[in-house]
């Protein structure tokens, strides 16, 4: 069974600052994964999917990941934190097959600090 | 935005009532999903749907049922609302390629049962 583990429910970081969101993940076959963003009192948006054609991948507002088949991660960074990306990120995992169903981890909630 | 309505947005219901959520989707997408949002568990899977008439278990599907009758519309109902059903459900949809693929969510229906 695929699954996905985010350390670290709470992240806090200066405006400016790095932010690193971390997520393993487990998968018997080779996973898609995701990273969604969920800004209070909204319904969740797509920053960036991992799909094998690249294994850095680059999302919308900065967002980066770089998938790690020897780590088995997929980690959320952003060289320069700003107020607005202040949400709940998740990450998430399926499968290859139109069937596979989306799991998600139970996510990381950034505060910025000005 | 993706078309996806889901109604209603709020709902306060007594233990034991049957309770029906209701998404509506525009964009003719093959897959819809149910999922529930509660702290500490991020989302999880409730039922999905692969087609008319076509659906399925999630992880959490015990005291949920679905129907989805045409395209644009897949209900969730809870038989007799508990409860541990207090949550923030979301749907999803997403194109024929499945879960791999993007997923568009909802903005969310708070259920609260007492």
């Amino acid at each position: 069974a695929q699954s996905v583990t985010q350390l670290g429910s709470h992240v806090s970081v200066s405006e400016g600052a790095l932010v690193l969101l971390r997520c393993n993940y487990s998968s018997s076959v080779p996973p898609y994964l995701f990273w969604y963003v969920q800004y209070p009192n909204q319904g969740l948006q797509l920053l960036l999917k991992y799909t094998s054609a690249a294994t850095l991948v680059k999302g919308i507002n900065g967002f980066e990941a770089e998938f790690k088949k020897s780590e088995t991660s997929f980690h959320l960074t952003k060289p320069s934190a700003h107020m607005s990306d202040a949400a709940e990120y998740f990450c998430a995992v399926t499968g290859r097959g139109n069937t596979d169903k989306l799991i998600f981890g139970t996510g990381t909630r950034l505060q910025v600090f000005p | 935005d993706a078309g996806i309505t889901q109604s209603p947005r709020h709902k306060v219901t007594e233990t034991g009532t049957p309770v029906t959520l209701r998404c509506h989707q525009t964009e003719n997408h093959r897959y819809m999903y149910w999922y529930r949002q509660d702290p500490g568990h991020g989302l999880r899977l409730i039922h999905y749907s692969y087609g008319v008439k076509d659906t399925d278990k999630g992880e959490v599907s015990d005291g949920y049922s679905v129907s989805r009758s045409k395209t644009e519309d897949f209900l969730l109902t809870l038989e007799s609302a508990t409860s541990s059903q207090t949550s923030v459900y979301f749907c999803a949809i997403s194109t024929s390629g499945g879960l791999n693929t993007e997923a568009f969510f909802g903005q969310g229906t708070r259920l609260t049962v007492v």
